[in-house]
């Protein structure tokens, strides 16, 4: 059974600095993984899609990395600005359906 | 073109009651998905459809949850005799296709559903 964990849970960090967030999921049989954004009692905002095949996908200041055999994704947010404070989800396509991590947290302090 | 769209937004019911949410996905995608999500949590898989049929109902919680799509656009997902626990952020999503590398899931804004 797939499983999704994210890592760290929580995160805060002054304006301005790089940052990573990590995604780890348990069965690399998967079609895709996306990385999606969500502010407080809000829907979901898709950042990126990286296809299996893909090592990386990037948009603006933000790139995310597959590296599929050992389960793991990595979205890299350049020079975070308060406006990055969101939560952050990382979702795998396991054939139709998508599994789910909790989330991190993530406050940018101007 | 417009994006997915669910109605109503919010949802306030009493325990007990019947409610039912919409969902209206984006033109031409034939696969549509419905979520559930927890506070503070991930969100959790309930069903899928492919056309009119549902493919994959494994994660309803229990026979109180229905879900159904008979033209193969609008879906509506049913909830009856409401419980406290089935208060939550219910999201949709739907995509041109399922199963395949280059497959996007396009959400909704979500309904939220409290029942007191």
């Amino acid at each position: 059974k797939q499983e999704v964990t994210q890592i760290p849970a929580a995160l805060s960090v002054p304006e301005g600095e790089n940052l990573v967030l990590n995604c780890s999921f348990t069965d690399s049989a998967i079609y895709n993984l996306q990385w999606f954004r969500q502010d407080p009692g809000k829907g979901l905002t898709s950042l990126l899609l990286i296809q299996s095949s893909q090592r990386e996908q990037t948009s603006g200041r933000l790139n995310a990395s597959l590296d599929k055999s050992s389960g793991r994704s990595t979205l890299y947010i350049a020079a975070s600005q308060p406006g990055d404070s969101a939560t952050y989800l990382c979702a795998v396509d396991s054939n139709y359906q998508l599994i789910w991590g909790a989330g991190t947290k993530l406050i940018i302090k101007p | 073109g417009a994006g997915v769209s669910q109605t109503p937004s919010n949802k306030v019911t009493e325990k007990g009651k019947y409610v039912e949410l919409r969902c209206d996905p984006i033109s031409g995608h034939t696969a549509l998905y419905w979520y559930r999500q927890s506070l503070g949590q991930g969100p959790e898989f309930l069903i899928y459809f492919q056309g009119t049929g549902a493919a994959d109902d494994s994660g309803l919680p229990n026979d109180r949850f229905f879900a159904v799509r008979p033209e193969g656009s609008v879906s509506t997902l049913k909830i009856q005799r409401t419980e406290r626990g089935d208060s939550a952020m219910y999201l949709c999503a739907s995509s041109l296709w399922s199963g395949k590398a280059y497959n996007e899931q396009f959400f909704g804004p979500g309904t939220r559903l409290t029942v007191l």
